[in-house]
């Protein structure tokens, strides 16, 4: 089975500053997909960024960017420029390949990200 | 709005009364999810439906909880007997039935069983 660890429970950061979210996770699998969601206080998950495992190249979204160690099992998030409304929980997120998955996905614990003005 | 809508939004409950929970998922999607979420905790997987067929359910999902999805479209969870440590938020999320399909997820619906 899958597992996701985020080690962080809790981080802050300065607006306009950077701040990098850490994730690794544990699979026997060479193809899936790896997402981070944000879910704001009492809002719905909304998906940030998602990187495919054959994919070398890291996944960029705006002030979204991953690093992505597939050999470390490692996939940081990295918020640029960062704004108030980007305060929320902060999940890491696995879904394997295999269509019998269903596509469902294995989330971490959370990081719970403030950011002060 | 298009979105995943979850009713009710908040549920309180005495031990040992029934509850039933109401996904209406993007209309367009095929598959529609259940995850349960404590506190502090990340989304736990409870159960998926491709259209009306449930596919798979997590073993977290004891004898006292049955989903259904009745004609492929909305889908209801329902607890039965309920216990304190049922106490969560229940999310439902719906996607495309393909690998890449993204998940939109609902708001939730909080449980509070007293």
């Amino acid at each position: 089975a899958q597992t996701v660890t985020q080690s962080q429970p809790e981080m802050s950061v300065q607006e306009a500053e950077t701040v990098t979210l850490s994730c690794t996770y544990d699979t026997s699998e060479s193809d899936y997909y790896l997402f981070w969601y944000k879910q704001p206080p009492s809002r719905q998950m909304i998906l940030v960024i998602r990187q495919e495992a054959y994919k070398q190249q890291n996944a960029t979204e705006n002030r979204f960017s991953v690093n992505f160690q597939k050999a470390a099992k490692s996939f940081s998030l990295k918020i640029s420029d960062s704004q108030l409304g980007d305060a929320a929980m902060y999940f890491c997120a696995y879904r394997s390949f295999k269509e019998t998955s269903g596509s469902r996905l294995t989330f971490g614990e959370g990081t719970q990200l403030t950011v002060n003005p | 709005d298009t979105g995943v809508s979850q009713d009710p939004r908040h549920k309180i409950t005495k031990r040992g009364q029934n509850v039933t929970f109401r996904c209406d998922p993007i209309s367009e999607h095929n598959r529609l999810y259940w995850y349960r979420q404590t506190l502090g905790q990340g989304p736990e997987f409870l159960t998926y439906f491709q259209n009306e067929a449930q596919l798979e359910k997590s073993r977290l999902l004891s004898d006292r909880f049955s989903a259904e999805r009745p004609k492929g479209s909305f889908s209801t969870l329902e607890i039965q007997r309920t216990e304190q440590g049922d106490s969560a938020m229940y999310l439902c999320a719906s996607s495309l039935a393909s690998v890449a399909g993204e998940l939109f997820f609902g708001e939730g619906s909080r449980l509070t069983v007293l």
